[in-house]
């Protein structure tokens, strides 16, 4: 499966969008990018995925560039319970994933 | 969405010992995963497994160590075997989502051996 890179950590208003970025250079065509979070104390929540269009569902958004490089999730109106580590998971099976550090995500009031 | 539970939620051993763990979920699912996430880090699938079959195991993980049980579709054990300090972890259990393209995960199982 391809590796991705996230930026350790981020920080975003209580309100505002926050737009997660994720690479993933090494991207096969027949591989999907997945999206979980993991909320402190928790199992991890999946959130979205996409092939190479753009999704959309009641959490978040997801843009993925055209020659599929690179992702950026957007949680529309950020809330301190959004307040998680974010992944961001290539794979060709939502069966075998392989988890990285993900981005830790700071929503603050 | 399915819903899963763990038993135990969380517990601390002596070294030496073994914990079975239990992941129950609310439907049939043909497929159970077993993850571990080491203090700091990130999950680490153990394991797959499916009902009927052995399951598989990945890189850095066996079967004596990590025995699993898989007796029906709803249900599944992890047990950690002649426990070290290092094994302390979060272990948590995921099943797949269907046709929903996902995995649901279970809130975890946090042990501590001493």
């Amino acid at each position: 499966d391809a590796k991705t890179t996230q930026p350790t950590s981020m920080d975003c208003a209580e309100g505002r969008a926050a737009n997660l970025p994720c690479n993933h250079s090494t991207i096969s065509g027949n591989e999907y990018v997945y999206w979980y979070r993991q909320i402190h104390s928790q199992g991890p929540q999946y959130i979205i995925h996409g092939l190479k269009n753009n999704e959309t569902n009641e959490m978040a958004s997801l843009i993925i560039t055209e020659d599929r490089k690179s992702s950026t999730l957007i949680l529309p109106h950020a809330t301190l319970r959004d307040t998680a580590v974010y992944y961001c998971i290539v794979g060709s099976s939502n069966y075998k994933l392989t988890f990285g550090k993900g981005t830790l995500l700071t929503v603050n009031p | 969405s399915a819903v899963i539970s763990q038993k135990p939620s969380r517990d601390i051993c002596q070294r030496g010992t073994s914990l079975t763990i239990q992941c129950q979920v609310d439907s049939q699912v043909t497929m159970m995963f077993w993850y571990r996430q080491q203090p700091g880090q990130s999950l680490t699938l153990i394991a797959t497994a499916n009902q009927g079959s052995e399951a598989t195991y990945e890189s850095g993980f066996v079967i004596d160590k990590f025995p699993i049980s898989r007796p029906n579709l709803t249900f599944s054990t992890l047990t950690v075997s002649n426990m070290s300090p290092e094994d302390s972890s979060i272990y948590l259990c995921s099943v797949e989502g269907g046709v929903e393209e996902t995995q649901y995960f279970g809130p975890g199982t946090r042990l501590l051996v001493l």
